[in-house]
C-alpha cells in the first residue's frame, strides 16, 4: 500500500540526547513536511522540503535539524537545544496538491 | 504574519443533528482550502478540499462552502453520526506555495448517539 510510514510511535529522549524520529513515503511526492502538535496548538510547522537536498526552515525550527538525502526520506532530528520537545510530530507529504500525514510519534521526555 | 482562525473548539451535537465549523483566514492570496479529521493517535486524514475558484463542494454528507471576499469558509456535516466524533482542522495555503499550509487550531466535535 502507498502511504507515509512514521517510526516509532513512541519514543523517549534523555536529557542532553539527541534523539531522530523517521518518516518514509512510497507515494513519489516532492514534498515533505514535519509538524508539531501540541493540544490546543493545532499543527505547526517546523520544516520543510520542496525537492531532494534542499529543505526550508518553518515556523518553530530551532532545536531541529533536518535532512533530505533521498526522496522517500526526510529524517528529523530532536536536539537537546529543543528544551520543551515533548510533543505529537507528525510528518506529511505532497504533490501539486493536499498534504498526506503519516499517524506521528509521540516524543517525552524520562 | 499569516493566521487561520478556526471555530468553535469545541462542539457538541445529537446524533441526526448538523454540525458547522467556521474558519477565516488572512491571506487574501490564499486559493486552496482544505480540511482534516483526526482521530486519537492517529495523523490528520483530508476529508474535503475546495480551490478558490468554487464557492462549495459537496461530497455526501459533508459540505464546504467558501466567501472569498469576506476570507472565511466553512464545513458542514449534515445527519452526524457518533463515528463523526473527531478533532477537525481547517487549513489555508500561504505564500503562494501550494502545499505550505497554516492550520487552524482544531474544533473537537463529540456527536452523542
Amino acid at each position: 500500500d502507498g502511504g507515509i510510514t512514521q517510526s516509532p510511535k513512541y519514543l523517549f529522549r534523555k536529557e542532553g540526547q539527541n534523539v531522530t524520529l523517521s518518516c518514509e513515503q512510497n507515494l513519489n511526492h516532492d514534498a515533505m513536511y514535519w509538524y508539531r502538535q501540541d493540544p490546543g496548538q493545532g499543527l505547526r510547522l517546523i520544516y520543510y522540503s520542496q525537492i531532494v537536498n534542499d529543505f526550508q526552515k518553518g515556523d518553530i525550527a530551532e532545536g531541529y535539524s533536518v535532512s533530505r538525502e533521498k526522496k522517500e526520506s526526510f529524517p528529523l532530528t530532536v536536539t537537546s537545544a529543543q528544551k520543551n520537545p515533548t510533543a505529537f510530530y507528525l510528518c506529511a507529504s505532497s504533490i501539486n496538491g493536499p498534504q498526506h500525514f503519516g499517524d506521528g510519534t509521540r516524543l517525552s521526555i524520562l | 504574519g499569516e493566521n487561520v482562525e478556526q471555530h468553535p473548539s469545541t462542539l457538541s451535537v445529537q446524533e441526526g443533528d448538523s454540525a458547522v465549523i467556521k474558519c477565516t483566514y488572512s491571506d487574501s492570496a490564499s486559493n486552496y482550502f482544505p480540511w482534516y479529521k483526526q482521530e486519537l493517535g492517529k495523523g490528520p486524514q483530508l476529508i474535503i478540499d475546495i480551490r478558490s475558484n468554487v464557492g462549495e463542494k459537496k461530497d455526501q454528507r459533508i459540505a464546504v462552502t467558501l466567501n472569498k471576499t469576506a476570507k472565511h469558509f466553512s464545513l458542514h456535516i449534515t445527519e452526524t453520526q457518533p463515528e463523526d466524533s473527531a478533532v477537525y482542522f481547517c487549513a489555508a495555503v500561504y505564500g503562494g506555495s501550494q502545499g505550505n499550509l497554516i492550520f487552524g487550531k482544531g474544533t473537537k466535535l463529540s456527536v452523542k448517539p
